[in-house]
């Protein structure tokens, strides 16, 4: 079945590192990759959304100078969160689909568990 | 706008014992895909059916089983004779057909606990 790798799956830093993560589609060309972000005893948010090639949608809310998202190829897109603080210490989790439209179901990655001192 | 709603924050039940998992949602779309998710304490997303609106009928994988009800907008999750390996957090999400992307639209989630 459709493997999506996510990397690395757990973060701590000191407050204002960077910290990127990456997310890999194995056996699938990923037209399209979504971020979400997950806080403790909550429900997956959607972060934004990239196109292989052009540049990431945000959903409302979400800083994109904070989360710069680069979708560079077809089995590659990452997440780096900028100058990063405690209050952006949550579980990110990736997902990626063949194609566009609810046909092509998305793949979820294991996450990353990130966590800002 | 998509909406998916599950009332039940959190569900303890008793080995061996059925429990079902509501879900119930809401769109504009006539073309729409429903999911259920199951996340285990290690994080990862766990993909359990994907049902498109199309298809009502009801679905069985060993344990589980799905009701999907087109005229109540549900679509339930039963677990039988439950174990306390499906101890976990369970998703349901929505996905509109017609909307460009396969964006989900996720549930709050409900906790199910599985005692011995």
């Amino acid at each position: 079945g459709a493997v999506v790798s996510q990397h690395p799956s757990r973060v701590i830093c000191k407050s204002g590192t960077s910290v990127k993560i990456e997310c890999r589609s194995l056996d699938f060309q990923a037209t399209t990759m979504f971020w979400y972000r997950q806080f403790p005893k909550q429900s997956l948010m959607l972060m934004a959304t990239s196109n292989e090639g052009s540049k990431a949608t945000y959903e409302q809310g979400v800083e994109k100078d904070k989360f710069l998202i680069n979708h560079a190829s077809l089995t590659l897109s990452t997440l780096t969160v900028t100058s990063a603080h405690p209050e952006d210490s949550s579980f990110y989790i990736c997902s990626a689909s063949p194609g566009q439209g609810g046909r092509q179901p998305q793949h979820f990655g294991d996450g990353t568990r990130l966590s800002i001192l | 706008a998509q909406k998916v709603t599950q009332a039940q924050t959190e569900i303890s039940v008793v080995e061996k014992e059925d429990v079902t998992l509501d879900c119930v949602y809401e769109t504009r779309d006539t073309t729409y895909y429903l999911f259920w998710y199951k996340q285990p304490p290690s994080g990862e997303l766990v993909f359990l059916i994907r049902r498109n609106s199309f298809d009502e009928q009801n679905e069985i994988s060993g344990r589980y089983s799905w009701n999907f009800q087109k005229s109540t907008s549900s679509f339930n999750f039963t677990i039988t004779a439950s174990q306390v390996v499906d101890s976990a957090v369970y998703f349901c999400a929505l996905s509109e057909g017609n909307s460009g992307y396969s964006t989900l639209t996720f549930g709050k989630g409900t906790m199910l606990l599985v005692s011995p």
